[in-house]
């Protein structure tokens, strides 16, 4: 498809499991970005990449949370030892940077991942 | 991590009014910034965007404004319907560079709802 792809769509996992998280994004977007999102809350920035650049892993609220992208396309976001706080929507996006003179653009998300941790 | 709201504001208009969302950025250095709408249980998708050289731009219907004095966005939507009814989110970019993105940031939101 077109869009950006998240998955799966729905997870439910135990306490204490490891759990992954895909991101494939937009052909030939070169940004990627990851947000956490809980229920009736807003979009809590977790890490993103831009190219070959190092990530900027700032949002990352513990050292459970890691995430990697392969040959600049998709991306997983890993969550190990699952606590029932990581229980949240999980929003993938990403960006085409049009250039020097076309500037920034806007990012497109996917649908989400919903992570429930019991 | 980035701060979020607890409670998100709302906001109620009826249908045929023209709404105003509010948003506070945090960042002087921020040089881009859109606004989304989030319907539920779908991620958020692009209205439009404004970068900091300007201070107003317009589409159907929305209109952003920009004050960088006070660091403050607006959202206008004219002539609001039902199927405006969402979370709407500010987010801004904090420059990387010339060359390159930056990291983008969203704000609290707001709950618009539109009465028919």
């Amino acid at each position: 498809g077109a869009g950006v792809s998240q998955s799966p769509s729905n997870k439910v996992t135990e306490k204490g499991k490891d759990v992954e998280l895909r991101c494939d994004p937009i052909s030939g977007h070169t940004a990627l970005y990851w947000y956490r999102q809980s229920l009736g809350q807003g979009l809590e920035f977790l890490i993103y990449f831009q190219g070959n650049s190092a990530p900027d892993k700032s949002g990352l609220p513990s050292d459970r949370f890691s995430a990697e992208r392969t040959g600049g396309s998709v991306s997983t976001l890993t969550i190990q030892r699952t606590q029932q706080e990581d229980s949240a929507v999980y929003l993938c996006a990403s960006r085409f940077y049009a250039g020097t003179q076309g500037g920034n653009t806007e990012a497109f998300f996917g649908q989400g991942t919903r992570l429930t941790v019991v | 991590g980035e701060s979020v709201g607890l409670h998100l504001p709302t906001l109620s208009v009826q249908e045929g009014d023209n709404s105003i969302i509010n948003c506070a950025y945090s960042n002087s250095a921020s040089d881009y910034f859109i606004w989304y709408k989030q319907e539920s249980g779908k991620g958020p998708q692009f209205i439009i965007d404004i970068r900091s050289n300007m201070d107003k731009r317009q589409g159907q219907r929305v209109t952003v404004l920009l004050n960088k004095t006070v660091k403050h966005l607006s959202l206008q939507i004219a002539a609001t319907q039902p199927g405006d009814s969402a979370v709407y989110f500010c987010a801004e970019n904090i420059g990387a560079g010339g060359t390159s993105y930056g990291k983008l940031t969203f704000g609290q939101g707001t709950i618009l709802t539109v009465h028919p």
